[in-house]
């Protein structure tokens, strides 16, 4: 799997928006974004994912570059419980085989 | 409903015992995964099996052994514990088609002492 470069902490204030950043400068044509995240003591969950357009769920927003080597995602108005480490993963859509490869992640701190 | 449950959720036990971990998937997915996280946070890949089948092996040692009985159950089996296997093994599970989403379980913390 492609490699991801990610900050390692980042902090926010309660219901202002959280911009999270990930380079992927070695980023293929068919490897899509994906972002999970792990809350304390829990395991990880899905977030979002994309592969060229922006794209929005009910969590987050996900905007990716015009060249793909960076995407960012947006968490609209954060909450104390959107306090959690960040992954940006790519993962290649060839083949069945979905090994997914997380990195160390941002550690998101969000202050009241 | 718990879409993926792992028992048990905590473990301890002394070195050079033999422990399994069991996971159980309710979603309809074919592949399942473990991995682990150890006290460093750092999330591996173990396993993966399709339909029952191994088909990611990363370098683990082969005290590790997981057993897939139907594609809704995967266990992991642990020969001769040691001191280094203490760590948090997380259970998931996937489609085999479509966006790959991974369904995480809660976690097993495996304390050996």
């Amino acid at each position: 799997d492609a490699k991801t470069t990610q900050p390692n902490s980042m902090e926010s204030n309660e219901e202002e928006p959280v911009h999270l950043p990930c380079n992927h400068s070695t980023i293929s044509g068919t490897d899509y974004i994906h972002w999970y995240r792990q809350l304390p003591s829990q395991g990880p969950e899905y977030v979002i994912h994309g592969l060229t357009s922006n794209v929005n769920n009910r969590m987050a927003s996900l905007a990716i570059a015009e060249d793909r080597k960076s995407s960012t995602l947006i968490l609209h108005r954060a909450t104390l419980r959107d306090a959690a480490v960040y992954y940006c993963i790519l993962r290649n859509s060839g083949g069945s085989n979905y090994k997914l490869t997380f990195g160390k992640g941002t550690l998101l701190t969000v202050n009241p | 409903d718990t879409a993926v449950s792992q028992t048990p959720k905590y473990l301890v036990t002394q070195m050079g015992n033999d422990k399994s971990i069991k996971c159980e998937q309710n979603l309809g997915h074919d592949t399942m995964y473990w991995y682990k996280q150890d006290s460093k946070k750092f999330l591996k890949i173990m396993f993966s099996y399709n339909n029952k089948e191994l088909i990611i092996n990363e370098t683990v040692p082969n005290r590790f052994s997981p057993k897939s009985p139907d594609k809704a159950h995967l266990n992991l089996h642990i020969n001769s514990l040691e001191l280094g296997d203490s760590a948090v093994y997380f259970c998931a599970s996937s489609r085999t088609t479509g966006t790959g989403e991974l369904f995480f379980g809660e976690g097993s913390r495996l304390t050996v002492l």
